[in-house]
């Protein structure tokens, strides 16, 4: 069965810093991965997607993911956060199909002054 | 072009009522999945349908059903409601059955069973 885990619930960063948001999976074949973000009350947002390719993708607002097979591994990363990514941020994990996306529990990024 | 559609936006229902919520998915879309956000966690796969049939399903009980229409739009329908069953439920349309690379969400609809 697949599954993604988050292992960060909650994230502290400062305005400026860089930030890394940690995803890893467990998928049979090779996955489709995907980060999402939702503000509150709102739907989620496809960041980026990782298919095949190039292991490091780049998605909007400056964010790019790695995906590292020989860890499972999917991070989110982001050299200089704003105050407007604080968010829930969604690792997810698919394989095409019937079977829809498989999410992880979220991490909560809150953004100091 | 608009996007994924769904409404109503709030919802408020007492145990063991019935509840429809409804999906326009985007213009073009052929399928239409459904998901289930509990507060706290990240959303769980409900369900996906594609030229009117059921193709995929999570783990739900048979009291969750859904219908989708000639034009692609589509229907949640949630029985016997449990307080268990509050949550966002988010809609997500792609072009073909099982096209995740392509799949977008809807803003949802915010059910809470009192």
């Amino acid at each position: 069965a697949q599954s993604v885990t988050q292992p960060d619930i909650h994230i502290t960063v400062s305005e400026g810093a860089s930030l890394e948001l940690r995803c890893n999976y467990s998928y049979g074949a090779t996955p489709y991965l995907f980060w999402y973000v939702q503000s509150p009350g709102q739907g989620l947002q496809l960041l980026l997607k990782y298919f095949s390719g190039d292991t490091l993708v780049q998605g909007i607002k400056g964010f790019e993911a790695e995906f590292k097979r020989s860890q499972s591994s999917f991070n989110l990363r982001k050299p200089s956060v704003h105050w407007s990514d604080a968010a829930e941020y969604f690792c997810a994990v698919g394989g095409g199909g019937a079977d829809g996306l498989t999410f992880g529990k979220g991490t909560h990024l809150i953004i100091q002054p | 072009d608009a996007g994924v559609t769904q409404s109503p936006t709030h919802l408020i229902k007492t145990r063991g009522q019935h509840v429809t919520l409804r999906c326009s998915p985007i213009s073009g879309h052929k399928s239409v999945s459904w998901y289930q956000q509990v507060l706290g966690q990240g959303p769980q796969f409900i369900f996906q349908y594609y030229e009117k049939e059921e193709r995929g399903r999570g783990n739900f009980p048979d009291r969750f059903s859904a219908r989708q229409f000639p034009n692609y739009s589509s229907e949640l329908n949630v029985n016997a409601l449990l307080l268990g069953d509050s949550a966002l439920y988010l809609c997500a349309s792609s072009p073909d059955m099982g096209m995740v690379e392509k799949l977008f969400f809807g803003s949802g609809t915010q059910l809470s069973v009192l």
